[in-house]
């Protein structure tokens, strides 16, 4: 079964201080996504990539960076975290093609004080 | 500018009756559109999908319609169960060369009351 890792799952940070979300994918899929998910908003996109060395920005893509050192592994980094940057962060890999299935993680919950 | 809109924002329903959640979007582009169904702690799971191509699609208790004209579709829950408590979202996509972003509607928390 496809499987996608977040780490950590809760987080608490400071802010101006940098934080960094991880997520690990065992199902060799091309594509990785990072959104967020806040009530009434829904889930929005901020980074995704297509492959191994390869970022793009997504629908709101302000405050955050990503990295995406690997087939397995993407990062997204918050590097100066404020407070509007509290959410829920789901990580999802999916391959290509229209009409492949998109695997998501459990979700880190990020709170910045 | 959200491109997906999905209503209602939350809805209660009596175990047995039938749900009804819909969504519209503006992108004549989108080709795709799949359901996606979220229990609390976890991350969504695909429920269900239909391609542009087709008006409906059916899964079990679970049927999707799309209607490409008004650039709607909906999903229909019958003999909802307590079980189908979770937030459900909507959702479109573009595939471009083989690379897809899906786009998301807000979301819609059911609750099924037994």
């Amino acid at each position: 079964e496809a499987a996608v890792t977040q780490s950590p799952r809760n987080k608490v940070a400071v802010t101006g201080g940098k934080v960094t979300l991880s997520c690990n994918q065992t199902n060799n899929h091309n594509n990785m996504y990072w959104y967020r998910q806040d009530t009434g908003h829904g889930l929005r996109l901020i980074h995704y990539s297509y492959g191994a060395g390869s970022t793009e920005k997504g629908d709101i893509p302000d405050g955050y960076k990503a990295s995406r050192p690997s087939q397995e592994n993407f990062s997204l980094i918050l590097e100066l975290a404020t407070p509007s940057q509290t959410s829920v962060y789901f990580c999802a890999s999916g391959d290509r093609g229209r009409d492949t299935e998109v695997f998501f993680g459990k979700g880190t919950r990020l709170t910045v004080v | 500018q959200q491109q997906v809109r999905q209503s209602p924002q939350s809805l209660t329903v009596w175990e047995g009756g039938t749900t009804v959640l819909t969504c519209s979007y503006e992108d004549s582009t989108f080709n795709y559109f799949p359901w996606y169904q979220q229990f609390p702690g976890e991350g969504p799971a695909l429920l269900i999908s239909i391609l542009s191509v087709s008006d409906k699609k059916e899964d079990g208790r679970f049927t999707t319609f799309f209607n490409k004209r008004e650039k709607k579709l909906s999903l229909h829950i019958i003999d909802s169960q307590p079980g189908d408590s979770a937030t459900y979202f909507c959702a479109a996509l573009m595939a471009t060369g083989g690379n897809n972003k899906l786009t998301f509607g807000q979301g819609t928390v059911l609750s099924v009351i037994p």
